[in-house]
């Protein structure tokens, strides 16, 4: 069965780093595209970061240069690097796992970013 | 790419025919997928390349479209599915998803 869990969200001054991890169980994670999407409170979904199975990654503008997303082949796990921080960042933060043609075939339950003074 | 949908909110009860409608800024041929949120739980996929039932999903739903218009169309709503639905195109590596539309109990 196909299991991703997010840990790692919390509550973080603006302007600090968080590390998101998602462990997945079912499937390789080095075999698939990954990708997070997040939705802030109130709002749609935004796909933030995706990582290919070759290992090139892509990154939305709101994000660029502040977020890495990366793996751990040899723990199955998915990460989100999150610095500089703000307040726009509050959300809650999916993993997924992506078909290789873009759709988003898995999800996690979300883990939750707080980002507050 | 832009994706619109409508309506915003729907009010509907058991056993109605629900249609929601998704459009692109541009075409996206029939890269497009379907989502169901509820809270506390994980999005599920329901429709992939416009039209194909993912795996498991009941029959009740389906998807038709291509190009820039596209809709979901739960044939009989039944009361697991009241929930907020999303499209998504994958033409872009953007992957643009839709506002959302929430189908309530009427």
């Amino acid at each position: 069965e196909v299991q991703l869990v997010e840990t790692g969200g919390g509550l973080i001054q603006p302007g600090g780093s968080l590390r998101l991890s998602c462990a997945a169980s079912g499937f390789p994670v080095t075999n698939n595209s990954m990708t997070w999407v997040r939705q802030a409170p109130g709002k749609g979904l935004e796909c933030i970061s995706l990582i290919y199975s070759g290992g090139s990654t892509d990154y939305a503008d709101s994000v660029e240069g502040r977020f890495t997303i990366s793996r751990d082949n040899s723990k199955n796990t998915l990460f989100l690097q999150m610095n500089s921080l703000r307040a726009e960042d509050t959300a809650l933060y999916y993993c997924a796992r992506a078909h290789s043609t873009g759709y988003v075939m898995a999800w996690g339950q979300g883990t939750l970013v707080t980002v507050s003074s | 790419i832009q994706m619109t949908q409508s309506p915003s909110t729907l009010s509907a009860s058991v056993g109605d025919r629900v249609t929601i409608t998704c459009r692109a800024s541009q075409s996206i041929s029939t890269w497009l997928a379907w989502y169901q949120l509820k809270p506390g739980k994980a999005p599920n996929l329901l429709i992939y390349k416009a039209s194909s039932l993912e795996s498991g999903v009941p029959s009740r739903f389906s998807g038709s479209g291509s190009g820039t218009e596209f809709t979901l169309t739960i044939s009989s709503l039944q009361p697991d599915d009241f929930a907020t639905y999303y499209c998504q195109q994958y033409l872009t590596y953007s992957r643009t998803f839709g506002q959302g539309t929430k189908v309530e109990i009427k």
